[in-house]
């Protein structure tokens, strides 16, 4: 089982520039979502989806877009790339996210962003 | 505002011994709350979940407490091992959301 796969695995971009980070679940997973981490920070909630077609905001979204068009699919894009964006991202999914028990999460193996 | 905090200062202790870890929250109404491992360039992994009626889970040598009262959650690692030395992170689900919101995590290290 592939599980939670996160395309690319390093990215070097230069400010400004525009780049989609690719994830993907084979589990039939309704909920999925973006973190990044930082030193000393944590991780951080970006953007999550309860459904195709269903996206929200987390404690950072500025900066960046998502779409989820499929059940498999949540790319996140970052739309003019700066260097506080740099960091590890982290895709993660879920069975459920509404109190039935499978609300435990699966993380993919991380991106990891440089912005110069 | 809404805030998780975990002991930034890593934990050492001797194999065999017991690790306790305390995760503390504020201004939230968790659902549950889940413990979660990561090793140094590796996704969190689930550890655990207990529900906000529950006090006490267990799964093998790892228990953890929940106090709604406190507004707190202790894990333990019992007998701990080097192989147990990594990152702890707590993460909370409020009720009526569906955001899961990590605390920054402690690191456990533990001495053969």
């Amino acid at each position: 089982n592939a599980g939670v796969t996160q395309t690319p695995k390093f990215q070097v971009l230069k400010t400004g520039q525009s780049m989609t980070l690719q994830c993907a679940q084979d589990m039939n997973h309704e909920y999925m979502s973006w973190y990044r981490q930082d030193p000393g920070m944590g991780l951080r909630l970006i953007h999550y989806s309860v459904g195709a077609g269903i996206t929200d905001q987390g404690e950072v979204p500025n900066g960046y877009n998502v779409s989820r068009s499929t059940t498999e699919d949540f790319p996140l894009r970052l739309l003019s790339a700066a260097p506080s964006q740099t960091s590890v991202y982290f895709c993660a999914s879920s069975y459920s996210s509404t109190g039935t028990g499978d609300e435990k999460l699966f993380f993919g193996s991380g991106t990891q962003l440089s912005v110069l | 505002s809404q805030k998780i905090e975990q002991n930034s200062e890593a934990l050492n202790i001797q194999e065999g011994k017991t690790a306790t870890l305390t995760c503390n929250y504020t201004n939230y109404s968790p659902a549950y709350l889940q413990w979660y491992r990561q090793d140094p360039g590796r996704g969190p992994v689930f550890l655990l979940l207990i529900r906000e009626n529950e006090k006490e889970k267990r799964k093998e040598r790892l228990k953890v407490t929940f106090d709604t009262t406190l507004k707190q959650s202790l894990f333990h690692i019992t007998a701990s091992q080097p192989a147990d030395s990594a990152t702890y992170l707590c993460a909370l689900r409020g009720t009526g959301g569906f955001k899961t919101i990590f605390g920054a995590g402690t690191r456990l290290f533990v001495k053969a």
